[in-house]
């Protein structure tokens, strides 16, 4: 148990489908992130939220939508997505972005047909 | 792209120490190097970080070589559930939002 909270831990979707994941930490951290792991892949850091604030977007293509509510909180909307975006998305929160210690959450994994 | 260089396997038997090496040769002065690992269906955890000198927590140690180059994560005593991916991570800690830049790590496996 980290304190990182992601739900659902398996979702399957059609490609025309939105659907959305969600992490919740009960940390007290103001830093949030967004992972993605694909088969075979190193991890690939997608958002960084600080203070609900985005302060990385990594390239990700828009059928990704992030969106961070409150500091305890954040989702990732999915839509209109690709079968190779299959794959593992973990969240992770930390105190603050000065530290290299992140608390991981247990992965969504991602089917998309 | 990772800063770091590991093997892609080790083999360990349980209950004798598990010496993981990372080469880390173009390490800067403010960088970091943590140490995490990833048990097969599960999110990364975080082991140890350290900058010079050598770390010890409840979970193992961290030597880190004089010039700074390279580094050894040790595992005292390995437990089967000790098996997992383990990854050697530098960072810079300026205070910015350095990323935490994962690479392929080193797969452990300890046999009984």
């Amino acid at each position: 148990e980290t304190g990182v909270t992601q739900t659902p831990r398996h979702l399957v979707m059609g490609m025309t489908n939105k659907k959305s994941l969600k992490c919740e930490q009960h940390l007290g951290h103001n830093a949030m992130y967004w992972y993605k792991q694909s088969a075979k892949k190193p991890l690939e850091l997608m958002f960084v939220y600080n203070f609900k604030e985005q302060t990385e977007n990594n390239s990700v293509p828009s059928r990704f939508s992030p969106e961070c509510p409150n500091s305890s909180h954040l989702f990732l909307h999915l839509h209109t997505l690709q079968p190779e975006d299959s794959a593992l998305y973990l969240c992770a929160s930390s105190l603050g972005l000065a530290t290299g210690e992140l608390f991981f959450g247990e992965g969504s994994r991602l089917t998309v047909l | 792209d990772a800063k770091t260089t590991q093997p892609p396997s080790m083999d360990c038997a349980e209950g004798r120490a598990a010496n993981l090496p990372c080469n880390h040769s173009t390490i800067s002065g403010n960088e970091y190097v943590y140490w995490y690992r990833q048990i097969h269906s599960q999110g990364p955890q975080y082991i140890i970080h350290g900058l010079k000198n050598n770390e010890t927590n409840e979970m193992a140690s961290l030597i880190i070589t004089e010039d700074r180059k390279s580094s050894t994560l040790i595992l005292p005593h390995a437990t089967l559930r000790d098996t997992a991916v383990y990854y050697c991570i530098v960072r810079g800690d300026q205070g910015g939002s350095e990323k935490l830049v994962f690479g392929k790590g080193t797969k452990l496996t300890v046999n009984p």
